[in-house]
């Protein structure tokens, strides 16, 4: 079993929908969970960064962390075409030691 | 702040050729980690170092994978000799000690052929 679980998509969304993606993940003992956004030919980018469960609000973006169901999940809000890009969960123990999920492949079209 | 910078942003090697990637991990920054991402997966760690200590290099395919970080800041890695199946890009990210948060450089993208 991989450590985290994303469904790779690809998801299709027009401009202006709320655009919700998730991960479930198998270790109980992560406590820090992160959403990074990864453009094309690019390096992924920190985008949330949150401890623990609970909601964590920037923006237009929402990270929610469920640690009972070991569930989190990204949301945005009115999105925008530049939001296109492949969104990675990543989760982590406190030991510095990331485990990334594969990815959901975004594209919102104008 | 810089950024973590990677070299060189592509590489075309032959099967059974040998390959060095360069990372400069940002200012201060204790943990340093190389991942490799396979086209449409997430990174996989490879090898975390701590200041110059590996901390972690479980899934470090050590028949022809290495890295070293002399010093605490530079890294590379090695591979020899390439497979097919490495054609991947490498990432090299860094984290301080005091913030879990990972920053990443833009990688190196290997072609295998």
């Amino acid at each position: 079993q991989k450590e985290v679980e994303q469904d790779p998509g690809p998801l299709s969304v027009p401009e202006g929908a709320i655009v919700s993606l998730n991960c479930t993940y198998s270790n109980s003992a992560f406590q820090y969970f992160m959403w990074y956004r990864q453009y094309s030919r690019k390096g992924p980018e920190l985008l949330m960064y949150t401890y623990s469960s609970g909601n964590k609000e920037d923006g237009r973006f929402t990270a929610q962390v469920d640690k009972s169901s070991k569930y989190i999940s990204l949301f945005i809000r009115d999105s925008q075409p530049s939001d296109s890009a492949t969104y990675l969960c990543a989760t982590e123990t406190g030991a510095n030691n990331l485990f990334f999920g594969t990815g959901t492949r975004l594209t919102v079209i104008p | 702040e810089a950024g973590v910078a990677q070299s060189p942003r592509y590489k075309i090697i032959e099967k059974r050729q040998s390959v060095a990637f360069w990372c400069n991990p940002i200012s201060g920054h204790a943990t340093l980690y190389w991942y490799q991402q396979i086209l449409g997966q997430g990174p996989k760690l490879l090898i975390q170092f701590q200041n110059n200590g590996v901390v972690d290099d479980s899934q470090l395919p050590k028949d022809r994978f290495s890295a070293e970080r002399l010093k605490g800041v530079d890294s590379t890695l090695k591979i020899q000799p390439a497979k097919l199946e490495d054609s991947a890009v490498y990432l090299c990210a860094s984290s301080s000690l005091r913030n879990t948060e990972a920053f990443f450089g833009q990688g190196t993208r290997l072609t295998v052929v």
